[in-house]
């Protein structure tokens, strides 16, 4: 069966220090990947997503950049960390290609920026 | 620009009643719609998926219909439980990409 890894579940970090999120995929191949960010009020938010390695697609400008250096890793990154970056960050994942699955969720990651 | 929106954004029930939440959208070419239930502080945890060639999905005691003439989608628990007590989010896609656009959800407690 397919599982959803994101780690780390929990950080405090202060601003203008750098981020990294992480996020697995395990059990299928070539799977379109997504990060979404859920702030306080303002629900949830499509950041990226990826279909494949090396392929990022932005949807919003913003001070966050993703990699996909793996088929079934996701990972989201900042080099100066702003009060405006906190918010609980969930990795999503689809079956690969132009299926019509359902989208799958990991746990999150929250993020405080002081 | 398509629109989700779920109303009511919060919703007290006693036990064993059922329940209507309710997912409006402004564009009615969709992919698909789905639902989801997020616990406090967790993921979201999928429920049901309907694609745009379908009227309504079944799981249990969750039904959910898609009418998109109207712009909505209904997400039906049948005899409400405590455990039911959660925030439930709808989501839908307008192709095939799996790039949801999400309501702001419905936050459901039911009270023993």
């Amino acid at each position: 069966s397919q599982t959803i890894h994101q780690w780390p579940a929990t950080l405090v970090q202060p601003v203008g220090s750098p981020l990294s999120l992480e996020c697995t995929v395990e059990g299928t191949s070539n799977p379109n990947l997504y990060w979404y960010r859920q702030a306080a009020g303002r629900g949830l938010q499509l950041l990226f997503y990826s279909v494949g390695i090396g392929q990022i697609s932005s949807e919003v400008p913003q001070n966050l950049s993703a990699s996909r250096p793996q088929d079934r890793q996701f990972i989201l990154s900042s080099k100066k960390l702003l009060l405006s970056d906190s918010g609980f960050y969930l990795c999503a994942w689809y079956p690969g290609g132009r299926a019509t699955g359902e989208l799958f969720f990991g746990e999150g990651s929250r993020l405080t920026v002081l | 620009k398509q629109e989700v929106t779920q109303i009511p954004a919060a919703l007290s029930v006693p036990e064993g009643e059922n329940l209507v939440l309710n997912c409006s959208f402004t564009d009615s070419a969709i992919y698909n719609l789905q639902w989801f239930r997020q616990d406090p502080g967790k993921g979201l945890t999928s429920l049901l998926l309907i694609q745009s060639s379908q009227r309504e999905q079944t799981s249990g005691r969750l039904n959910a219909s898609l009418d998109k003439s109207s712009g909505r989608s209904t997400l039906y628990i049948a005899a409400s439980q405590p455990g039911d007590s959660a925030t439930y989010l709808c989501g839908l896609t307008t192709d095939s990409w799996g790039k949801l656009q999400f309501g702001a959800g419905t936050q459901v407690v039911v009270t023993p």
